[in-house]
């Protein structure tokens, strides 16, 4: 069936090294995904996002990549900052005429100062 | 502008009671939803509607309804409160279909 996971449950970087968060989905007709950021409290905020004809994209200190041989997707955060610490979900649109987004199960980013 | 902004923030429910959450946007979106996000379970959609008038079940409906009262508006209803409804709801809303969505703060909801 169709699902979109994440590799690990918790990442734990130094203050200033470089993160790379993955996602695996497993819907090949997928065609849009995104990367959202969640704090403590709050609802998920949209970071970034990555059509299925692009294999990367870039935004102020984020990096999203897309490899669709394989089915694979990842954030990578330069310079990781203590606000950078909250959990990160990568989401899957399994159909463009709806516009519904199925969502991995987050990853836990901690940020070691 | 505030977004989407969600009510009430917390509710304590007994078992068969019913409520009504409460959304409403303010970005002129034509689609809007409601995720429900439980621990280990990542956020899972209950009920969307891709635009006004319209309304379409999700992954996990059972249990709710929903009304989208106008482009801005769009409520989930709990019927008759179960233990297993306790979590916390996201509403969301979205320029079109294809577009990324922007979330509400949650409404967490107890369910005893």
């Amino acid at each position: 069936g169709e699902s979109v996971g994440l590799h690990l449950p918790t990442l734990s970087v130094q203050e200033g090294d470089n993160s790379i968060i993955n996602c695996a989905y497993s819907n090949s007709a997928s065609d849009y995904f995104i990367w959202y950021k969640q704090e403590s409290g709050k609802g998920p905020q949209f970071i970034i996002d990555i059509r299925s004809n692009m294999d990367k994209r870039q935004g102020q200190r984020v990096t999203v990549l897309l490899n669709k041989t394989v089915k694979h997707l990842s954030l990578q955060i330069a310079a990781t900052q203590p606000g950078d610490s909250a959990v990160y979900f990568c989401a899957e649109n399994t159909s463009s005429n709806t516009g519904k987004l199925i969502f991995g199960q987050g990853t836990t980013l901690q940020v070691k100062p | 502008n505030a977004g989407v902004t969600q009510t009430p923030k917390f509710q304590v429910l007994k078992t068969g009671q019913s409520m009504t959450l409460q959304c409403a946007q303010d970005m002129n979106h034509n689609s809007m939803y409601w995720y429900r996000q439980d621990p280990g379970m990542g956020l899972r959609l209950i009920y969307y509607s891709a635009s006004e008038g319209t309304t379409d079940k999700g992954e996990v409906p059972n249990g709710y309804n929903v009304s989208r009262l106008n482009k801005r508006e769009f409520s989930l209803r709990l019927e008759s409160a179960a233990p297993s409804q306790t979590s916390v709801y996201f509403c969301a809303s979205s320029r079109d279909r294809g577009s990324p969505l922007h979330f509400g703060n949650g409404t967490r909801l107890t369910v005893t």
